[in-house]
């Protein structure tokens, strides 16, 4: 089952804080973030381990909540370049699944 | 690191024929994704393979998609007859060997645009 984000949309002014929220029915074992320019493929941003293990990206940082099945990216003192369309892919707590489920994604729009 | 490759980037083609997607994964990794993406069901995953062997195909509309991984660097999505509803990007994806522990990023090829007329 697809993960839930949320807002669809957010338009912000550079220098500005944005949140984006994925929520979802199952228990997880990890969340991934990619963002995706458009007319370009997706690219991976974080990983989130269950336990609190965190990869990913310098300026972006992110939260996973284990019992609420939640994850929240923040973005801070936004930049042009963090426009795009960000996604978040559940894993669930499963030892034989390997495959992401993306939400339908939060279109971030940064103006100058 | 040449990234994950596809090709055709573009492929227009009428109602009926066939289309085949081509994909050569980073070297080294062992998982092959193909995903889908449209404006209204968003980024949907069809097939994975795992060391060459479908894993879980699921996610594949129907018997007119099949996909086919000889070896570690080559894999096909096949659609046969293709249908104006099958217009989409279609991105292969590929990440590393995964342990038990951790799962590991996923690099998307640059996509082939598929529109049937």
């Amino acid at each position: 089952q697809q993960p839930v984000q949320s807002p669809q949309a957010v338009i912000l002014r550079e220098g500005e804080d944005a949140v984006i929220n994925c929520s979802s029915s199952k228990a997880l074992y990890s969340v991934h973030w990619y963002r995706q320019k458009h007319g370009e493929a997706p690219v991976f941003l974080m990983i989130l381990l269950k336990g609190g293990e965190q990869k990913g990206h310098e300026k972006i940082s992110a939260s996973f909540n284990e019992k609420k099945q939640q994850s929240s990216l923040y973005l801070t003192a936004s930049q042009l370049s963090y426009s795009g369309t960000y996604f978040c892919g559940t894993v669930v707590s499963s030892g034989s699944a390997r495959q992401l489920t993306f939400g339908s994604g939060t279109q971030l729009t940064v103006l100058p | 690191d040449a990234g994950v490759i596809q090709s055709p980037r573009h492929e227009v083609t009428e109602m009926g024929q066939e289309v085949t997607l081509r994909c050569k994964p980073i070297s080294g990794h062992n998982s092959l994704f193909w995903y889908r993406q449209t404006m209204m069901r968003g980024l949907e995953l069809l097939i994975y393979f795992n060391n060459n062997v479908p894993i879980d195909d699921s996610g594949m509309p129907e018997d007119r998609f099949s996909a086919k991984m000889p070896n570690a660097s080559f894999s096909t999505l096949k659609i046969q007859p293709s249908e104006p509803r099958d217009s989409a990007v279609y991105f292969c994806a590929s990440s590393r060997p995964i342990d038990s522990a951790t799962y590991n990023e996923q690099f998307f090829g640059p996509g082939t645009r598929l529109t049937v007329l």
